[in-house]
């Protein structure tokens, strides 16, 4: 059973969709996190979420403590967003969605 | 401010030997987390430690064992290595003593191979 799903797995879009990811958790967390990582591995944390919404330029990410989920919305997608996109949550030890790797076209 | 940086880089093993591999989180940072990156099982949480105590441990077997020193340098160590160890070894610091609640910072991750 994972304590962590996140769906889609793979997201195709054209630049300037919006883009949503979703994540669902099971366990009782303290904090949510949102990770980006591009090819060659390199890992950036992109939010820190405990409750509500918190957008970093064209990012925005929201959680319901009460229904256990949250999404990371991507406005105006660009080809540089192309990345696996990972959902991670910390209920004493961190556990990891799969990833959903995403592709923007121009 | 440096980064978080991981040596070494890439690893080659056999199957039995042992292996450290060492995180210098940015300066500054308290907090320390190991996670394992492998493509059949994603990531996974490791250790986390706070000023040199084990504050959390994930799901893996004894031969996985890890130790912070007082200047917050990490190192973690496995031991009769597997096949299966094979992965890419990521280190985090965090400002803090709970690292749910900081941002953590990554480095560039440990390639090891097992033979």
């Amino acid at each position: 059973k994972n304590e962590v799903e996140q769906s889609p797995q793979n997201l195709t879009a054209q630049e300037g969709e919006f883009i949503t990811i979703n994540c669902s958790y099971s366990v009782g967390i303290s904090a949510l996190h949102w990770l980006q990582q591009h090819p060659g591995g390199g890992i950036v944390s992109l939010f820190m979420l405990s409750s509500g919404k918190k957008k970093h330029g064209r990012l925005i990410a929201t959680i319901n403590i009460q229904e256990k989920h949250s999404s990371l919305h991507i406005t105006a997608s660009h080809p540089r967003d192309s990345a696996v996109y990972i959902c991670a949550v910390k209920a004493g030890q961190f556990y990891f969605g799969t990833g959903t790797s995403l592709t923007v076209i121009p | 401010k440096a980064g978080v940086t991981q040596t070494p880089r890439y690893l080659i093993k056999t199957r039995g030997q042992q292996v450290t591999l060492s995180c210098s989180p940015i300066s500054g940072h308290r907090s320390v987390s190991w996670y394992q990156q492998t493509p059949g099982q994603g990531l996974q949480f490791l250790f986390e430690y706070f000023s040199e105590t084990q504050r959390n441990k994930g799901n893996f077997p004894g031969r996985f064992s890890g130790r912070q020193f007082s200047n917050s340098r990490s190192e973690m160590n496995v031991s009769t290595l597997e096949l299966g160890d094979s992965a890419l070894y990521l280190c985090a610091s965090s400002l803090g003593s709970r690292a749910s609640l900081d941002t953590q910072y990554f480095g560039p991750g440990t390639r090891l191979t097992v033979l």
